[in-house]
C-alpha cells in the first residue's frame, strides 16, 4: 500500500518565521501535488511537481520534489497569518497498472500574528 | 471559487437513515471524485467516475454508492447510516480520466452529522 507521511503533523509559529513541511513515501510517484485547505473549504491546489529534483516557487513558498520522486518538501519563508491552514501533499502513480491518487496525512499550520 | 458545486452544505440525520449528496463538476471536467474527510482519518478516496463510467474505487463501503449522470453531475448515496459516517464529504473534478496530472478541483464539501 502506498502511504504518504507528512511531518510535522502540527506546527504553530510566529509571523515572520520560516518553516519546512515534509512529505515522505517508500513508493515512487509520477507526480506530486501540494494543496492548502482552510476551515470550511475544500483543498485548493498550490503546485504540481513531476520531475525528480524539480523545484518550484510560488511567492514565499518553495516546493521540491525528491530526486527519486518518493518525497517532497514545502518551505515557507517569512510566514504570515494568511498561510494558516491544513497543507496536504498528494501523489499520483500506478501500482500494478492501476492508477492511485493518495493524499498525505496533512500538516496543520498556525501562524500567529 | 473552484467551480465545483456541492449540495447540501450541511446535513443532520439519524442512524439508519439514507442521504444523497450531489456534486456538479467544473464546466468541461469529465472526471468526478468523491472523498471522505474525518478528523482521525484524513482525506480518504471513495470513488471516481469518468464520463459516466466508474473509473476507480477506493475505500468505499458497501452501504455507499455513487453514480455520474449524462449531464456529468454526480450523486453519492449513503445508506444505513452509522455514527462513524459523520464526516465532510468532498467532491472534486478534473478534466482527465487518469491521475497522472493529479490536479483536482474541490468543492466546499457537504458536512454530514449522524446522530
Amino acid at each position: 500500500t502506498q502511504l504518504l507521511e507528512q511531518s510535522p503533523q502540527f506546527l504553530s509559529i510566529q509571523e515572520g518565521e520560516n518553516l519546512t513541511v515534509y512529505c515522505n513515501s517508500s513508493s515512487v510517484f509520477s507526480s506530486l501535488q501540494w494543496y492548502r485547505q482552510e476551515p470550511g473549504e475544500g483543498p485548493v491546489l498550490l503546485v504540481t511537481v513531476v520531475t525528480g529534483g524539480e523545484v518550484k516557487k510560488l511567492k514565499r513558498l518553495t516546493f521540491q520534489f525528491g530526486d527519486a520522486r518518493k518525497d517532497s518538501s514545502l518551505h515557507i519563508t517569512a510566514a504570515q497569518p494568511g498561510d494558516t491552514g491544513l497543507y496536504l501533499c498528494a501523489g499520483a502513480g500506478t501500482t500494478s497498472g492501476t492508477y492511485k491518487y493518495i493524499f498525505g496525512t496533512g500538516t496543520r499550520l498556525k501562524v500567529l500574528a | 471559487d473552484s467551480g465545483v458545486t456541492q449540495t447540501p452544505k450541511h446535513l443532520i440525520t439519524a442512524t439508519g437513515q439514507r442521504v444523497t449528496l450531489r456534486c456538479s463538476p467544473r464546466s468541461g471536467d469529465l472526471s468526478v471524485y468523491w472523498y471522505q474527510q474525518s478528523l482521525d482519518q484524513g482525506l480518504q478516496f471513495l470513488i471516481q467516475y469518468y464520463n459516466g463510467e466508474e473509473r476507480a474505487k477506493g475505500n468505499i463501503l458497501e452501504r455507499f454508492s455513487a453514480q455520474q449522470f449524462p449531464d456529468l453531475h454526480s450523486e453519492l448515496n449513503l445508506s444505513s447510516l452509522e455514527l462513524g459516517d459523520s464526516a465532510l464529504y468532498f467532491c472534486a473534478s478534473s478534466v482527465v480520466a487518469g491521475w497522472d496530472t493529479g490536479e483536482l478541483f474541490f468543492g466546499e464539501g457537504s458536512r454530514l452529522t449522524v446522530l
